[in-house]
């Protein structure tokens, strides 16, 4: 059965950089198939999607966090990985890993998700 | 402020049905394939709904999606108390090059 774990770094500091890790377990990330991405959600607020990677290496980010948002992918260790610099209170959420589907785009499968607090 | 639009709270009796609405524009709803997720509080969205209206196995026909244009609905018919949760619904941006979600609805079950 497929498995998203994300890491958990917990705390951050304002300006700092956010560093998290999804592994994959019970199906491959290099699976032509689909896309591995990130979603954030706010306590109390919506779902923003951040951003997606194929397992080719090709991204797809969210216009309004491009400029701070990295995604990369690493498919000897089944992971792959969220670096969002310059972080401030308005980041705090929690992060979801996410498995989208490549001929639409969609999300289809989730991770458990982690809470990710900006504060000094 | 959503891409997607949907009503902030919905409500119904057990046993009675309701509509979720989710209004989008050519660039996104219009062109592209909607899903439907179901969140419980503290946990991870679950798919309920994809590709407009197929539900993934396990998903009861309790549950139903539809598009018309540039909005979507989900549907859910016999209420339970356990369908109290907060829906969202999500498409690809064509004109973004991103992934959009709405704000969410929260349902109760009175």
């Amino acid at each position: 059965q497929l498995q998203l774990q994300e890491s958990d770094p917990g705390l951050v500091k304002p300006s700092e950089t956010l560093s998290l890790t999804c592994t994959v377990s019970g199906g491959s990330i290099s699976n032509s198939n689909y896309y591995w991405g990130w979603i954030r959600q706010p306590p109390g607020r919506g779902l923003e999607w951040i951003g997606y990677i194929y397992y080719r290496g090709n991204t797809y980010y969210n216009p309004s966090l491009k400029s701070r948002v990295t995604i990369s992918i690493d498919t000897s260790k089944n992971q792959f990985s969220l670096s969002l610099n310059s972080m401030t209170a308005a980041d705090t959420a929690v992060y979801f890993c996410a498995r989208h589907v490549y001929s639409n785009s969609l999300v289809n499968y989730w991770g458990q998700g982690t809470l990710v607090i900006v504060s000094s | 402020q959503s891409v997607l639009t949907q009503p902030p709270s919905v409500s119904a009796a057990p046993g009675q049905k309701v509509t979720i609405s989710c209004y989008g524009s050519s660039s996104n709803i219009g062109n592209n394939y909607v899903s439907w997720y179901q969140q419980f509080p503290g946990a991870a969205p679950k798919l309920l709904v994809y590709e407009n209206n197929k539900r993934p196995s396990g998903i009861p026909d309790r549950f139903s999606g539809s598009k018309s244009g540039p909005s979507a609905t989900l549907g859910i018919t016999g209420l339970q108390t356990g369908d109290e949760a907060d829906y969202y619904c999500g498409t690809w941006d064509s004109s973004l090059s991103a992934g959009v979600f709405g704000g969410g609805t929260k349902l109760t079950v009175l």
